[in-house]
């Protein structure tokens, strides 16, 4: 299994410029989730989604929008990106049962917004 | 929203050494996990522990749920384990939606 992946790696964007964050995972979890993490903090919810065609948004959703058309793909999309958008991105997983939650992440994406 | 506070913010250990990190929280949560996050930036689940006691190898952790606390134990430390731990927490109910502590950095020398 390769877990979650994510892609770009690193991304540069202008001021306005818009971008697709790819998430896909391969262990068939029903829960998925889009952190972003500012530099010296904690991971901050961005939104999430518990199966296929159900999202919601979690603390700080505003300027992103996402979709889950599947089980394994949880795009986030960026319009008119903004300098406060520079972060690292990180999808997560889960397969919420009886003893165990735990959430798996992606190797994160780099976002630099000039 | 629930407060996730950790303690200390920052370490600095000798090889061998033990240590303890602590976490707490505001809510009654039904999830808590212990994160490692690497200084190449990659974040690896360490514990799933709502309640009680786990270990894994040189690593354990307890969660004292009625008293709003988890404490994860690091022994015989090694150079590997720099890096973040971060604790994070969810309540009942919020598909699992986890609010994560700003972490413990700790490097671990020579």
């Amino acid at each position: 299994n390769a877990g979650v992946t994510q892609t770009p790696k690193f991304r540069i964007l202008k001021i306005g410029q818009s971008m697709t964050l790819q998430c896909t995972q391969d262990m068939n979890h029903n829960y998925m989730y889009w952190y972003r993490q500012d530099p010296g903090m904690g991971l901050k919810l961005i939104y999430y989604s518990v199966g296929a065609g159900i999202t919601d948004k979690g603390e700080v959703p505003n300027g992103y929008n996402v979709s889950r058309s599947t089980t394994e793909d949880f795009p986030l999309r960026l319009e008119l990106a903004a300098p406060s958008q520079t972060s690292v991105y990180f999808c997560a997983s889960s397969y919420p049962g009886a003893s165990t939650d735990t959430q798996y992440f992606g190797p994160g994406t780099r976002l630099t917004v000039l | 929203g629930i407060q996730v506070e950790q303690s200390p913010p920052d370490l600095i250990l000798q090889e061998g050494a033990n240590s303890t990190l602590r976490c707490n929280f505001s809510d009654s949560v039904n999830n808590l996990q212990w994160f490692h996050q690497n200084p190449w930036g990659q974040l690896i689940n360490l514990f799933y522990i709502p309640s009680g006691t786990k270990q894994n190898g040189r690593l354990s952790a307890t969660t004292v749920a009625t008293e709003r606390y988890s404490l994860l134990y690091i022994s015989s430390s090694q150079t590997t384990d720099s890096g973040v731990y971060f604790c994070a927490v969810s309540l009942t109910g919020t598909a699992s939606k986890l609010t994560f502590g700003t972490g413990t950095r700790l490097q671990v020398t020579l």
